[in-house]
């Protein structure tokens, strides 16, 4: 059975300061990955999302960038928090040309 | 562009009562449509898809009917616990490469025993 697991699962950080938030997709293979911020109270934005390994498209750059390393790895980064990155940012698979899409447990940021 | 509207929440209801959250959505293309469910500090989880106009999707007793006259998508159950207390998504995908998922702005339903 797959298995999608975010690091870390909640972080403090200082406005200014750099973000990376990981994601790992197990049990598949050559799955889509997508990047997801969700406000606190709000609903779910798509940021990115990726097809294959090395290729990363943007959706709603927000100041932030992703990457994807491994086939079953996905990153998401910044150099420099702003205060408005605060939220929960959920990973999530689907199969190539598949519709569903399955979330992970997700990352708790608060930006101070 | 493509959108999603839903019912503006939150809904209260007492056990044992029957629930509707109305979705209506926008596009161009020939949707799947879906309804997510979240509980609190969690992602969201798939609750059905429904891939074809005028058919019906159901699990854990929710069900939807994908009306493309209407462009609609109600979510429905017709007896709430408890349990059901959480976040309500309607979402979108087009048929473009991205699968783009376009969600609704969630509806809060808080079920009281």
């Amino acid at each position: 059975a797959q298995t999608i697991h975010q690091w870390p699962v909640a972080e403090i950080k200082a406005v200014g300061s750099p973000l990376s938030l990981g994601c790992t997709i197990k049990g598949k293979s050559s799955p889509n990955l997508y990047w997801y911020w969700q406000a606190t109270g709000g609903t779910l934005q798509q940021l990115f999302y990726s097809i294959t390994v090395g290729q990363v498209e943007s959706v709603v750059q927000l100041n932030l960038s992703a990457s994807r390393p491994k086939d079953d790895q996905f990153i998401l980064s910044t150099e420099k928090l702003l205060l408005s990155h605060s939220g929960f940012y959920l990973c999530a698979w689907s199969l190539q040309g598949g519709r569903e899409q399955y979330f992970g447990p997700g990352t708790r940021l608060t930006v101070l | 562009g493509d959108s999603v509207t839903q019912t503006e929440g939150p809904v209260t209801l007492s056990e044992g009562t029957s629930l509707t959250v109305n979705c209506s959505y926008e596009t161009k293309q020939y949707p799947t449509l879906f309804w997510y469910v979240q509980y609190p500090g969690e992602g969201p989880q798939l609750l059905f898809k429904v891939p074809k106009a005028n058919e019906k999707g159901s699990n854990r007793g929710f069900e939807a009917t994908y009306n493309k006259e209407a462009t609609s998508f109600h979510l429905q159950k017709a007896s709430v616990q408890e349990s059901d207390s959480a976040v309500y998504y309607c979402a979108l995908s087009d048929e473009g490469g991205s699968a783009k998922l376009i969600f609704g702005e969630g509806t809060k339903l808080t079920v009281s025993s």
